[in-house]
């Protein structure tokens, strides 16, 4: 089945620095990946749709300058956190769109969870 | 908010007994999704049920959907500890390519 590989699984860094996560699809290509954040006991939230080879589309109140995210190929989509604050901690989730029995279903990277200190 | 509801967000049930959520949406459908997170991890596809179908069986799995009252639910039979996870049902509005989860049920099932 159609595999996601996400990491960091955990990243801890001061308030100021900017941070890289990357999201590999291992064994098929994804043209279209989703960047979720997630907060503790609640749903995901998308942040924005990571398109290979143009600009990722955001949704509404979300940083583009902030949450920057490049999507260089059909495997990896990169978002990175740009000045980091210890608002910006939370737990970060891409996804790519597989299809199955005919439908377009997600399958889903283990998740980043960032500490901002 | 286009996001979906799910009730109840917390459930805690004894080993062996049925687990049952529920969600509902608000925009036209191709299809629902029911999506599985264990603590601290990504989701996990469980079952997808199409539009044009009301009931959908998978192992221990039963899903049931009323596009009529943009509803569905989702029945784990039989319940186990290691069920214990945060359920989702997703949808993808008719048009769009953006899956919206639902708010998510808390299971817990006790040993």
């Amino acid at each position: 089945g159609a595999v996601v590989s996400q990491h960091p699984s955990r990243v801890i860094c001061k308030s100021g620095t900017s941070v890289k996560i990357e999201c590999r699809s291992l064994d098929f290509q994804a043209t279209t990946m989703f960047w979720y954040r997630q907060f503790p006991k609640q749903s995901l939230m998308l942040m924005a749709t990571s398109n290979e080879g143009s600009k990722a589309t955001y949704e509404q109140g979300v940083e583009k300058d902030k949450f920057l995210i490049n999507h260089a190929s059909l495997t990896l989509s990169t978002l990175t956190v740009t000045s980091a604050h210890p608002e910006d901690s939370s737990f970060y989730i891409c996804s790519a769109s597989a299809a199955l029995s005919g439908a377009n279903v997600l399958t889903f990277g283990a998740g980043s969870r960032l500490t901002v200190l | 908010s286009q996001q979906g509801e799910e009730d109840p967000q917390a459930l805690s049930i004894q080993e062996g007994e049925n687990a049952t959520m529920n969600c509902s949406y608000k925009t036209s459908i191709n299809n629902l999704q029911w999506y599985r997170q264990n603590s601290g991890r990504g989701l996990v596809h469980l079952i997808l049920i199409r539009s044009n179908e009301r009931e959908k069986h998978s192992g221990r799995l039963r899903v049931t959907l009323d596009t009529s009252k943009k509803s569905s639910s989702l029945l784990i039979t039989a319940s186990r500890a290691a069920d214990t996870a945060s359920y989702f049902c997703a949808t993808i509005s008719s048009g769009t390519y953006k899956y919206i989860f639902g708010t998510g049920t808390r299971l817990k099932v006790l040993a």
